[in-house]
């Protein structure tokens, strides 16, 4: 089975960095996904890690630790369009990812 | 057209009717997916494709189905749609079974 958690809410101030964390219990790891969907729009692929370490990409980061389960996706100079819902996703050993509830971050002056 | 499209983009349903919701790729992808968003629930899948000429169940499968015909289209039927399926529907497909995902522009559906 698989059972995805991440935070409901996040603040943060514009210019600032900002930590979304994401734990998981996913049997026959294949991966785990970050989305990034705003309101009213689709989800859209953010990042992919398979193994341990930080994913680079502008002013995003992905991070994965398998032994313990945990992601994190980092966001830097933090901008009004970045208020959004950010969705983690770990991917098990059918291939099909099961998607956490999302975190609503919200970006403010 | 370029990416995933889906059809209607709203639709108001009394309840007992049939409903196919539409959704189309253009970018050859071996898997497709339907999920339902609800406030407060995330995205959760209600059945999934492979490749063409399979399916399968996802999380929430019970009051749907969907076919696989070929390898562009992947319709979901309510068969006898209920209030408890209102919801946000999203298409979305991938290369293979495990890569990242292209989603529809979501289709906003309210049973009465």
């Amino acid at each position: 089975g698989q059972n995805i958690d991440q935070p409901t809410e996040m603040t943060a101030t514009e210019g600032a960095i900002v930590q979304i964390n994401c734990t998981y219990q996913t049997s026959g790891f294949n991966g785990l996904f970050w989305y990034q969907q705003h309101a009213g729009e689709a989800p859209t692929f953010l990042s992919y890690n398979v193994l341990d370490g930080l994913e680079e990409k502008g002013r995003f980061s992905s991070f994965l630790s398998r032994s313990k389960g945990y992601s994190y996706l980092l966001l830097k100079e933090l901008q009004m369009k970045d208020s959004a819902s950010y969705l983690c996703a770990s991917s098990g050993g059918s291939y099909i990812p099961t998607f956490g509830r999302g975190t609503s971050l919200i970006v403010h002056p | 057209i370029a990416g995933i499209t889906q059809a209607p983009t709203s639709q108001i349903l009394a309840a007992g009717r049939r409903m196919t919701l539409r959704c189309t790729q253009d970018m050859r992808h071996n898997a497709m997916y339907w999920y339902r968003q609800d406030l407060g629930l995330g995205l959760r899948l209600i059945h999934y494709s492979n490749t063409a000429g399979t399916t399968g169940k996802g999380e929430v499968p019970d009051g749907y189905s969907v076919s696989r015909a070929n390898t562009d289209d992947f319709p979901l039927t309510l068969a006898s749609a209920v209030p408890s399926q209102t919801s946000v529907y999203f298409c979305a497909s991938s290369a293979r079974a495990g890569d990242e995902q292209f989603f529809g522009p979501g289709t906003r559906l309210t049973v009465l």
